[in-house]
């Protein structure tokens, strides 16, 4: 009940393309969702993240879909960019410790 | 712009041997963590502190490890006896509120 599951695995688009990673949740106890970014040897950067009461948010070219109750969210990212070729985390936050449980990442290229 | 700094960025030990990882957090900020990640696996949540209290810990913080806020700005994580499957990416963060900022990580290779 813990888990985030995240797909796909992996994702190969062309330039200017809008990759859509999606993830789903059970824990309803759930209540804060980041994206992370993270290239190769980095640490995760935090991209954008939602709360349960909306359920879209933007922020440049990237946007999350939120659907409260399906359990579900996802990102866009709008004209994709070979610079954006990295891999993506969805998590999800449970209050307490502030623990985040991260999805398993989705490795995106980006083609030109 | 503030960022969390860890060091060192790699450190090889052996096993049975101690390690301490140290990670400087954002000034303002209140809420610290450490999470791992194993080579091409996800980022898995060990502990967070608040308060000079651990707040939660996951079932791999188990007696090996241990955390600590020395002074007013350093957050480290020690590993007593490193086993070979401790071998990964550790990454502290910090938090003054929901946004969670994570570190460059420290690689740790145990032989």
């Amino acid at each position: 009940q813990q888990q985030v599951k995240q797909s796909p695995q992996s994702l190969i688009v062309q330039k200017g393309g809008i990759p859509i990673i999606n993830c789903a949740y059970e824990n309803t106890a759930f209540d804060y969702f980041p994206w992370y970014q993270q290239f190769p040897g980095k640490g995760p950067a935090l991209l954008i993240a939602i709360r349960p009461d909306v359920s879209e948010k933007k922020e440049g070219r990237f946007t999350i879909s939120f659907n409260k109750s399906a359990k579900q969210f996802s990102l866009h990212i709008m004209d994709s960019q070979p610079g954006d070729s990295a891999t993506y985390f969805c998590a999800a936050r449970t209050g307490g410790g502030n623990k985040l449980t991260f999805g398993t990442g989705t490795q995106l290229k980006v083609e030109l | 712009e503030p960022e969390v700094t860890q060091t060192p960025s790699h450190q090889v030990t052996q096993m049975g041997q101690e390690v301490i990882l140290r990670c400087v957090p954002i000034s303002n900020h209140l809420y610290f963590y450490w999470y791992r990640q194993i080579l091409g696996q996800k980022v898995e949540f060990l502990v967070s502190f608040y308060n000079n209290e651990i707040s939660e810990k996951s079932e791999i913080f188990d007696d090996q490890f241990s955390v600590e806020r020395p002074d007013g700005s350093n957050f480290t994580l020690k590993i007593r006896s490193t086993k070979l499957e401790d071998s990964a990416m550790y990454f502290c963060a910090s938090s003054g509120g929901y946004e969670q900022y994570f570190g460059p990580g420290t690689r740790l290779t145990v032989t």
